[in-house]
């Protein structure tokens, strides 16, 4: 079965700070991959998706990044943190077959 | 473009009582439609889904089904506890070659009290 791992579970990074969150897909190849931000209380917004290796595709302009070095790791990435980028940052995978996407279990983002 | 809305909540029901959440979609094609669930501090669980019209997606006594002429997808549970307590998103894919595109309501917490 498939399963997808994220981490760290909670960060806690200063302003002006590096980033680098890390998901990763067990059970399936070359699946869709996606970066989500939650703000609290509030709705999913999709920053990155990947189709393949080194495929990356921004859907906001913003201070993060994203990488897929391999098939199924994908990574979220800044250089320096702004306090608006706090937040749970979901990541996701969707199989070319399947119709359905699986989330993993987030990472809660405070920028002080 | 393609888009998902969803009732606002919160929803705050007794236990026991009749659940629906209302979700509309626009979308171009034929798009498949699903319910997710999140609980506080998780990740986004699928709850249930439906890939053609007139289909009727369910798990863990909720419904939902697919009616395209009205572009709806309302989930519906006949009696809720306090464990179904958490934030419901409506979504739907839209396939895009070899890339699906998820669009999601901006979900509603539904809160169950004893």
């Amino acid at each position: 079965s498939q399963t997808i791992h994220q981490w760290p579970a909670t960060l806690v990074q200063p302003v002006g700070s590096p980033l680098s969150l890390e998901c990763t897909v067990e059970g399936t190849s070359n699946p869709n991959l996606y970066w989500y931000r939650q703000a609290a209380g509030r709705g999913l917004q999709l920053l990155f998706y990947s189709v393949g290796i080194g495929q990356i595709s921004s859907e906001v302009p913003q201070n993060l990044s994203a990488s897929r070095p391999q098939d199924r790791q994908f990574i979220l990435s800044s250089k320096k943190l702004l306090l608006s980028d706090s937040g749970f940052y979901l990541c996701a995978w969707s199989g070319l077959a399947g119709v359905e996407q699986y989330f993993g279990p987030g990472t809660r983002l405070t920028v002080t | 473009g393609d888009s998902v809305t969803q009732m606002e909540g919160p929803v705050t029901l007794s236990e026991e009582a009749f659940l629906t959440i209302n979700c509309t979609y626009t979308a171009t094609g034929y798009p498949s439609l699903f319910w997710y669930v999140q609980y506080p501090g998780e990740g986004l669980q699928l709850l249930l889904k439906a890939t053609k019209a007139d289909d009727k997606g369910s798990n863990k006594g909720f419904e939902a089904t697919y009616r395209k002429e009205t572009t709806s997808f309302h989930l519906e549970k006949g009696s809720v506890q306090v464990s179904d307590s958490a934030v419901y998103f409506c979504a739907l894919r839209s396939p895009r070659g070899n890339f699906n595109k998820f669009y999601f309501g901006s979900g509603t917490k539904l809160n169950v009290k004893p």
